[in-house]
């Protein structure tokens, strides 16, 4: 069974404190790994797409790196407006070596940046 | 615009009453899911479907049922079978899901309180 954990849970920064977010993970085999932002009440926003170990995609104040156990998104000098929960997410291939577009959500980490 | 909407944005439930969440797509994309959202929780899947008239069951699909008797819609009924339903509903889609990395784009959310 997929799984997803993502930590730390909470995280506070101060605006202009870089630190970064963890998504470990356990799948047969994986196909991408997904980070989205999500702001109160809203739908998740997509934000990065990795796929393999060693890859690396930045956006903005985002960077997102992948090893074979785990993800990480690097925050650099985050304002208040980045203040959001993060979702990392993770698709499988399936055994026939398909997928079939499925993903396994992690519980997400509330980030607050205060000014 | 192209997107997802999913109507209504807030819906009360009455113990024993089945009600129907709405969600339609103007993307053109084959593949749509319904996801439900608990504090502190991921995302959990409840049924998804990759083409017309085709949808499966997910990890928590008791209570709910659904058709795709459209390619752009998806509706979710949550029956009264469904003995905790007050949460966040999601509905999302994606192209193909055999292309690789294609990631969801999310409607924003119907929230379902049981009054």
């Amino acid at each position: 069974e997929d799984q997803v954990t993502q930590s730390p849970e909470a995280l506070r920064l101060q605006e202009g404190e870089s630190s970064s977010l963890n998504c470990s993970y356990t799948v047969s085999g994986l196909r991408g790994l997904f980070w989205y932002r999500q702001d109160p009440g809203k739908g998740p926003e997509f934000l990065f797409t990795l796929y393999s170990a060693g890859e690396e995609k930045e956006k903005e104040r985002l960077k997102a790196t992948l090893t074979k156990k785990e993800s990480f998104l690097h925050i650099t000098a985050p304002k208040p407006e980045d203040s959001a929960t993060y979702l990392c997410a993770v698709q499988a291939f399936n055994a026939g070596g398909t997928s079939y577009g499925k993903l396994t959500f992690g519980q997400g980490t509330i980030l607050t940046v205060h000014p | 615009d192209g997107g997802i909407t999913q109507s209504p944005k807030y819906l009360f439930r009455k113990e024993g009453q089945n009600v129907t969440l709405s969600c339609e797509q103007n993307l053109n994309h084959d593949a749509m899911y319904w996801y439900r959202q608990d504090p502190g929780q991921g995302l959990r899947l409840i049924y998804y479907s990759q083409i017309v008239n085709d949808f499966q069951k997910g990890d928590i699909a008791e209570g709910y049922s659904v058709s795709r008797e459209k390619k752009e819609s998806f509706p979710l009924t949550v029956t009264s079978a469904q003995k905790n339903p007050t949460a966040f509903y999601l509905c999302a889609s994606s192209l193909d899901p055999r292309d690789r990395g294609s990631g969801y784009t999310f409607g924003s959310g119907t929230r379902l309180t049981v009054v």
